[in-house]
């Protein structure tokens, strides 16, 4: 049972370009959460999404980023005209259910690392 | 606003000491609590969660300890091996959030063999 993946693991880009990290849940899970890690820093949430859903969204910044979990394929995070602050460690997680509280059913992928030269 | 912090950035062990990793939370309306481990390079890995109408739970070489009066969680290893060099962090959930969780600085812990 394959866990969270991610890819790239590593992303370079330049400044103003664009990048796309991919996540792709675990199988059976249909809710996805992305997070920012800023080195030495802990996680900051970004964005919780439902297939084709956005349902919070209040940790994105509000101009440059964007998300989607299409109906079928990965979900996607979006950054415009990045910024050498964009760069950042970014993680999805994934999980089977939402509201429940129960975290311990939260599972990370391994990251793509960012960095914007 | 509202945070999930750490006391200590680092601590460093010897190998088969008990480590403590204390984390002060903020936010009295958070209701769970849970404990990550990260290695380098890794995503966060769960260790232990707990409920806030619990104030001890116990796992494997693990034990999470909650004080609600002073909004304090502590992350107690048994008997620290070198396989437990990470990055620990303590996160908080408020309310039925499922994963948008709050997360903590981080504690670096260092096994010395």
């Amino acid at each position: 049972n394959a866990g969270v993946m991610q890819n790239p693991r590593h992303l370079v880009r330049r400044r103003g370009q664009e990048a796309r990290l991919r996540c792709s849940p675990m199988k059976g899970h249909s809710h996805v959460y992305w997070y920012r890690q800023l080195p030495e820093e802990g996680l900051k949430f970004m964005v919780y999404l439902q297939k084709e859903n956005i349902i919070d969204e209040s940790g994105m910044p509000k101009e440059r980023f964007s998300a989607e979990f299409p109906k079928e394929g990965p979900s996607i995070l979006r950054i415009q005209q990045v910024v050498r602050g964009d760069s950042a460690a970014y993680f999805c997680a994934s999980s089977p259910r939402a509201g429940t509280g129960n975290t311990g059913e939260l599972f990370f992928g391994e990251g793509s690392r960012l960095t914007v030269l | 606003g509202e945070s999930v912090g750490l006391h200590l950035p680092t601590l460093s062990v010897q190998e088969g000491d008990n480590s403590i990793i204390n984390c002060a939370y903020s936010n009295s309306a958070s209701d769970y609590f849970i404990w990550y481990k990260q290695e380098s390079g890794k995503g966060p890995q769960f260790i232990i969660d707990i409920r806030s109408n619990m104030d001890k739970r116990q796992g494997q070489r693990v034990t999470v300890l909650l004080n609600k009066t002073v909004k304090h969680l502590s992350l107690q290893i048994a008997a620290t091996q070198p396989g437990d060099s990470a990055v620990y962090f303590c996160a908080e959930n408020t309310g039925n959030q499922g994963g948008k969780l709050i997360f903590g600085q981080g504690t670096e812990l260092s096994v010395k063999p």
